[in-house]
């Protein structure tokens, strides 16, 4: 079976720190897939990032990074200059290639404040 | 290019009623995923369909159901609800089925069951 922990369930900030937002993930299959998902206050979840097992690159997006290392099982998100905008609940979600169709596993999520 | 789209947005059902939510996928897309949040268990997976036919299955009761049209518009249904289904109920869409396939999530329907 599929796992994932959002260990952090609430993080409070001021703008324009830093902040990282942690994910651990535990499968048994070698080929699965890793996302980031936001939800702002209106519902919707809001695709962030996608990566692949076999892709261990970090990758930057402007203000958002995100750090994957499969020897801690590990799918980290950072948000470096943090604004109020970015105040949401925060998503990592796993899919396993085999059997597993489309279906996510999302951890119970972390609810980021970012205040003035 | 639109995006999902749910109806109704909120819903208010009493005990024991039934309801019916709807989803219209991403243009193009083919494989549509419901998904329940609530509170206490988080998002959970419901179920999915690809090309009228549901492929995958999460662990709900039967009262769960859902359908998929030919033009890849989907609808699930809650018989005999509870004060438990209370929920956002998501709905995500997505071109196939598989691995690197990234889904797509619609606002959702409020559903609260009094």
């Amino acid at each position: 079976a599929q796992k994932v922990t959002q260990a952090q369930t609430e993080i409070s900030v001021v703008e324009k720190e830093d902040v990282t937002l942690d994910c651990v993930y535990e499968t048994r299959d070698t080929t699965y897939y890793l996302f980031w998902y936001k939800q702002p206050p209106s519902g919707e979840l809001v695709f962030l990032i996608r990566r692949n097992s076999f892709d261990e690159q970090n990758e930057i997006s402007g203000r958002y990074s995100w750090n994957f290392q499969k020897s801690t099982s590990s799918f980290n998100f950072t948000i470096t200059a943090s604004q109020v905008v970015d105040s949401a609940v925060y998503f990592c979600a796993l899919k396993i290639l085999t059997g597993g169709g489309n279906k996510l596993t999302f951890g119970t999520g972390t609810q980021l404040k970012v205040e003035l | 290019k639109a995006g999902v789209t749910q109806t109704p947005r909120y819903l208010i059902k009493t005990r024991g009623q039934q309801v019916t939510l709807s989803c219209s996928p991403i243009s193009g897309h083919r494989s549509v995923s419901w998904y329940q949040q609530t509170p206490g268990q988080g998002l959970q997976f419901l179920f999915e369909y690809f090309s009228e036919t549901q492929r995958n299955k999460g662990n709900f009761p039967g009262r769960f159901s859902g359908r998929q049209f030919s033009n890849s518009r989907s609808e699930m249904n809650v018989s005999t609800l509870e004060l438990g289904d209370s929920a956002l109920y998501l709905c995500a869409s997505s071109l196939a089925v598989g691995g690197q396939e990234t889904q797509y999530f619609g606002p959702g329907t409020r559903l609260l069951v009094l």
